[in-house]
């Protein structure tokens, strides 16, 4: 059964640092979305990407957070300078379509900002 | 905009007994509903979802949710309560964007 892919599974990072979360969407699928959910907290929204090129994205998304899909197969989320407050599971998912269609999501990464 | 409501963050029952888990909703399109499941130290996983037709629908497991538009609720439950049931579920909306708005999760715990 197809499944998404995230890499790495836990990211401990100091303060500052950039990170990159990985991502392999489902092979015929076109939306690409990122989610993370902070410890205890609900599942936020963070960004969508469809034609290679944002769709749409949340406040909590700032000029700190982009992504890319630099192949035909990866979906990447890039935290440029890392605070403690970033501390959280990114979860990737993607859908064939929007709206009505299932999000099929990854197994997440924990990112640890210390 | 659209927002999700879940009330009771922990619930308990016994195996074999019926479960209730409650969502409602808020949007201003027309909502697709789902519920999410997450076991530990795992991604999440559709149970079923609404999008148009039959208001009660079935999904994965024995679960099933009805839309009630009038109450603006999408209720999940499952008849019989099994111990591989204990996990955190997610109840969600979506609408015209592709966007999923989350409820903040209710824990079951199912108990012998």
């Amino acid at each position: 059964e197809p499944e998404v892919t995230q890499t790495p599974s836990h990211q401990v990072t100091q303060m500052g640092q950039e990170v990159i979360l990985r991502c392999v969407p489902i092979s015929n699928h076109l939306y690409f979305y990122w989610y993370r959910q902070i410890l205890g907290q609900k599942v936020e929204f963070l960004v969508s990407f469809y034609n290679n090129e944002i769709s749409e994205k949340s406040e909590i998304f700032d000029d700190q957070f982009s992504v890319e899909r630099p192949d035909g197969s990866n979906f990447t989320l890039k935290i440029r300078s890392t605070k403690l407050e970033d501390s959280a599971m990114y979860f990737c998912a993607s859908s064939e379509d929007r709206g009505d269609t299932e999000a099929f999501f990854g197994q997440g990464t924990r990112l640890t900002v210390v | 905009a659209q927002s999700v409501t879940q009330l009771g963050s922990h619930v308990s029952v016994s195996e074999g007994a019926l479960v209730l888990l409650r969502c409602n909703y808020s949007s201003s399109v027309p909502p697709y509903l789902f519920w999410y499941v997450q076991y530990p130290n795992q991604g999440l996983q559709l149970l079923l979802k609404y999008t148009t037709g039959a208001t009660l629908v079935k999904g994965i497991n024995g679960f099933e949710a009805e839309f009630k538009k009038s109450e603006t609720s999408f209720h999940l439950t499952k008849p019989s309560a099994h111990m591989s049931d204990a996990a955190e579920y997610f109840c969600a909306v979506s609408g015209t964007a592709s966007k999923l708005t989350f409820g903040t999760g209710t824990r079951l715990q199912v108990t012998l």
